[in-house]
């Protein structure tokens, strides 16, 4: 069975800093992709990104970037100078073939970001 | 540019009493799944259809039902609710493609006493 470990529950950071969310997986696939979710104190769940195990190139968007490592089976989320707005859970999820061609997302148990002015 | 509509939004039940949540998406999605969410859980998928007329289990099934009512509509069933199934429940749906995210809704808050 698919799993996705988020060791961090809660995480504090003073406005400005850079801060790294862990994220570990575990699958027997050869082709899989994963995710990162965002869910704000509205309760939302907001995609941030996708990835698939062929790509390990590092991407960056903005003040977030993703490092994907597949030797080590993780895929860390970075936030560079952080923002009040980015306090949220953040989620880790990991794409799993259902049958009849669903893919359900398994997703760790997330990590509480608290960003303090 | 609705995407995935859920109703309600909240809903407190007495233990017993039975209750629908409703699930809408007007992407043209195949795929659509329930999950509930539960403080230091993450996500559990608790049923899912492919497609238009099928259904399955997923993770956490028991003391609930779905229907898949067409390609738009996903319902899910407490048929006589528990303190335990006070949860937020998300409802979500995807092309079902491989890769492809899930689309979710705003999430029903339940609360059973």
């Amino acid at each position: 069975a698919q799993k996705v470990t988020q060791a961090q529950t809660e995480i504090s950071v003073v406005e400005k800093e850079d801060v790294t969310l862990d994220c570990v997986y575990e699958t027997r696939d050869t082709t899989y992709y994963l995710f990162w979710y965002k869910q704000p104190p509205s309760g939302e769940l907001v995609f941030l990104i996708r990835r698939n195990s062929f790509d390990e190139q590092n991407e960056i968007s903005g003040r977030y970037s993703w490092n994907f490592q597949k030797s080590t089976s993780s895929f860390n989320f970075t936030i560079t100078a952080s923002q009040v707005v980015d306090s949220a859970v953040y989620f880790c999820a990991l794409s799993e073939a259902l049958g009849a061609g669903s893919y359900q997302l398994t997703f760790g148990k997330g990590t509480k970001l608290s960003v303090i002015p | 540019n609705a995407g995935v509509t859920q109703t309600p939004k909240f809903q407190v039940l007495k233990t017993g009493q039975s209750m629908t949540l409703q699930c809408a998406q007007d992407m043209n999605h195949n795929s659509m799944y329930w999950y509930r969410q539960d403080p230091g859980m993450g996500l559990r998928l608790i049923y899912y259809s492919a497609s238009e007329g099928t259904t399955d289990k997923g993770e956490v099934p028991n003391g609930y039902n779905v229907s898949r009512l067409n390609k738009r509509e996903f319902s899910l069933r407490l048929e006589s609710a528990a303190p335990s199934q006070t949860s937020v429940y998300f409802c979500a749906s995807n092309p079902r493609r491989s890769g492809t995210e899930a689309f979710f809704g705003q999430g029903t808050r339940l609360t059973v006493v």
